[in-house]
């Protein structure tokens, strides 16, 4: 069974400033982990995967994210916020083999000016 | 990245009727596609694996038979909810991978469905 947890429902920070949003996974093989960013309304925009490789992933809008085999961690960071990166950011796993995604619960960010 | 699209994005229907909603990708094939449910402020439920050409593998919960899924072409699947109430409200939204297991699922834009 895969399972994702992300233990922040809200994460609030200046405009400016870093961001880190939190997310543990568990699986019984290899993840493969995934985050998605969601604005209102609307569907779920790809940010950056880890498959295998590089601990330190990079993806879109200036967002990276650290996987951490033995804290089963894939935390995303931003060095600088935008007030548009205020929006709801999901974490997803997959297991080795397995299509289907399981999505951590969400977190609300928001950026203020 | 790949573009997968849904149609309609907004849906308003009185109770008892019938809904379908459209999912495509526009500039890949897919195999496989997902459908979730999401309620407001909440993560995504996956509904079920829609797979072309054979039946649709519905999630622990989801009744088959009101949410009918139809997987037609390489680039689209149906979801079609019959008999609509109030509680089916919600926002919908599909996925398909790219390719292998490895690759990116991408995502439609979502259907808002309103069942008066």
């Amino acid at each position: 069974a895969q399972s994702v947890a992300q233990p922040e429902d809200q994460v609030n920070v200046a405009e400016g400033n870093p961001l880190t949003v939190k997310c543990t996974y568990s699986v019984s093989g290899n993840p493969y982990l995934f985050w998605y960013v969601q604005y209102p309304n609307r569907g779920l925009q790809f940010l950056l995967k880890y498959i295998t490789g590089d601990n330190l992933v990079k993806g879109s809008y200036g967002f990276e994210a650290e996987f951490n085999k033995s804290q089963t961690s894939f935390h995303l960071k931003k060095p600088s916020a935008l007030v548009s990166d205020s929006a709801l950011y999901f974490c997803a796993v997959r297991d080795t083999g397995d299509y289907k995604l399981s999505f951590g619960a969400g977190t609300t960010v928001t950026v203020r000016a | 990245g790949a573009v997968v699209s849904q149609h309609p994005s907004r849906v308003i229907c009185k109770s008892g009727t019938s809904v379908k909603i459209e999912c495509r990708s526009l500039d890949f094939q897919a195999t496989t596609m997902f459908w979730y449910r999401q309620f407001p402020k909440k993560s995504l439920m996956l509904m079920a694996t829609s797979n072309e050409g054979s039946k649709a593998t519905y999630e622990q919960g989801v009744e088959k038979d009101k949410f009918l899924i139809n997987h037609a072409s390489l680039t689209l699947s149906t979801l079609t909810v019959t008999s609509a109430h109030p509680e089916d409200s919600s926002f919908y939204i599909c996925s398909a991978p790219t390719g292998t297991h490895t690759d990116t699922q991408y995502f439609g834009p979502g259907t808002r469905l309103t069942v008066l």
